[in-house]
């Protein structure tokens, strides 16, 4: 148990809809990153957000956008989706102390798109 | 790029047994975070040891340790005692040091280990 919570545990949606998912961090923590885990696959980076604003990015499209709130939690928004963009989305909140920062992971979202 | 390889998609090992997971990654720099995160069915992913590259020592954790070697950029999990348990996917993944840049990490692809009764 990681105290990292994300909701909805499962979704599906249509190819060209939008869907956005949440992700509450472990209290304390101040980063969260957002990674997406094809069937069979290790996670890729999405981005990451730190006091609210985006601190790096993966190689994914524009379309993929996300948003940090004061009490660090987090939104991951997909847009047009893409029969590619079925996958399970993992969100990873941290401690940024200056080095030793471990992620702590949730139990993610599993989007299915038809 | 950092890059980081499992090359055993697929392990088993006798419950009680002792079991050694592989990993190599590719990197340019000299400070570094290696970690081992195991993934159960329920899909969360659990931190199963950490290992800063700057310590000589091998990172231990009951009965999971690590044996990293810097220079050959290799970083082995052994699991003794095994459990039903610990039968899940294991991911071996990179994290880069250096302050001011995201601090993501870079998976390898996976070991499915399973756990014979």
């Amino acid at each position: 148990e990681t105290g990292v919570t994300q909701s909805p545990t499962h979704l599906i949606k249509t190819r060209g809809q939008q869907v956005t998912l949440r992700c509450s961090s472990q209290s304390g923590h101040n980063t969260v990153s957002w990674y997406q885990q094809a069937l069979g696959q290790g996670p890729q980076f999405i981005f990451q957000y730190y006091r609210e604003e985006e601190n790096g990015r993966g190689n994914f499209p524009p379309r993929f956008s996300g948003l940090q709130f004061p009490n660090y939690s987090s939104e991951l928004n997909v847009n047009a989706l893409e029969l590619d963009d079925s996958a399970l989305y993992l969100c990873a909140s941290s401690y940024r102390d200056g080095g030793q920062e471990t992620q702590y992971f949730g139990p993610g979202t599993r989007l299915l798109v038809l | 790029a950092q890059t980081v390889t499992q090359s055993q998609p697929e392990m088993s090992v006798q419950e009680a047994e002792t079991v050694t997971l592989s990993c190599t990654y590719d990197t340019s720099e000299s400070d570094y975070y290696l970690f081992w995160y195991k993934q159960p069915p329920s899909r969360q992913m659990i931190l199963v040891i950490r290992q800063e590259a700057y310590k000589q020592q091998n990172a231990t954790e009951n009965r999971f340790s690590v044996n990293f070697q810097k220079a050959a950029k290799s970083f082995s999990l052994k699991i003794s005692d095994s459990q039903l348990g610990d039968a899940a996917m294991y991911f071996c993944a990179y994290r880069r040091l250096r302050s001011g840049s995201a601090r993501q990490l870079t998976f390898g692809s996976g070991t499915q280990l399973t756990v014979l009764p």
